[in-house]
C-alpha cells in the first residue's frame, strides 16, 4: 500500500459525459501527479500540482482539467468523454516535486470505461 | 511520447533464474526509476538511481546506469513466481518533475 488513495476504482460512463476522479496523496506529500495508461499510448504524464499550484503540464487534453485543494487532495475532471478516453488513470504523489525529481508513489488507479 | 525504451518487450524464465531488463533513453536525466506493475494494478516503486550513481542494490534488485550510453539495466536475481509483472523504467530530467515512462517489459516467471 503506497498510501495514495484514489476513488472510484472503476467508472463506466457514456460518451459526452463528464466525470471526476479523486486522489488523496500520502500524508506529507505536497506534489500530486496525474498519469493516463492506455494500451496504445502507454503511461503518459498529464499534469502536476505542487502545494495547490499547477507545476507542469504534459499531454493533457483541453477537455481535461485538474486542481489541487488546500488539503492537498486533487481532482481530475474529464469532460465530453470519448471512447478513446477509456484508460487507467493514476495519481502519484511525492514529498517535494521541486529541485531534482524524487520518488513518486502511485495510487491503485481508476479504470475508466467510456461506452 | 516515450522517453525510455525497455528491452526485451517480454521475458519468460524459470523460477530461480536471473532476469535482466534494459532501458534506453534519449535525453539527459536527473534520475531514473524502475517500477513494477502487476496486471491492471498500480505501479510499485522499486528503485531510484541518480545520474551521478552507477550502480544501486535493493534486496534482489540491482540497477546500473550508464549515462554515456543513456541506458540502464535492472537485474532481478533468484526470481520467484511472484516477480511476474510488467517492469517500467521512468526518467526524470530537466526542470520538470514528470516521469516519462517506457513501454515496459513483461516478465513471466514460471514455477
Amino acid at each position: 500500500d503506497s498510501g495514495v488513495t484514489q476513488t472510484p476504482k472503476h467508472l463506466i460512463t457514456a460518451t459526452g459525459q463528464r466525470v471526476t476522479l479523486r486522489c488523496s496523496p500520502r500524508s506529507g506529500d505536497l506534489s500530486v501527479y496525474w498519469y493516463q495508461q492506455s494500451l496504445d499510448q502507454g503511461l503518459q504524464f498529464l499534469i502536476q500540482y505542487y502545494n495547490g499550484e499547477e507545476r507542469a503540464k504534459g499531454n493533457i487534453l483541453e477537455r481535461f482539467s485538474a486542481q489541487q485543494f488546500p488539503d492537498l487532495h486533487s481532482e481530475l475532471n474529464l469532460s465530453s468523454l470519448e471512447l478513446g478516453d477509456s484508460a487507467l488513470y493514476f495519481c502519484a504523489s511525492s514529498v517535494v516535486g521541486t529541485g531534482i525529481a524524487d520518488t513518486q508513489y502511485f495510487g491503485p488507479g481508476t479504470r475508466l470505461t467510456v461506452l | 511520447s516515450q522517453q525510455g525504451e525497455e528491452d526485451p518487450q517480454a521475458l519468460s524464465i524459470q523460477e530461480g533464474e536471473n532476469a535482466t531488463m534494459n532501458c534506453s533513453y534519449k535525453t539527459s536525466i536527473n534520475n531514473l526509476q524502475w517500477y513494477r506493475q502487476n496486471s491492471g494494478r498500480g505501479l510499485v516503486h522499486l528503485i531510484l538511481i541518480r545520474s551521478n550513481e552507477r550502480e544501486k542494490h535493493s534486496g534482489r534488485l540491482r540497477v546500473t546506469l550508464d549515462t554515456s550510453k543513456k541506458s540502464s539495466s535492472l537485474l532481478i536475481t533468484a526470481s520467484r513466481a511472484a516477480d511476474t509483472a510488467s517492469y517500467f523504467c521512468a526518467t526524470a530530467g530537466g526542470s520538470n518533475y514528470k516521469l516519462t515512462f517506457g513501454k515496459g517489459t513483461l516478465l513471466t516467471v514460471n514455477p
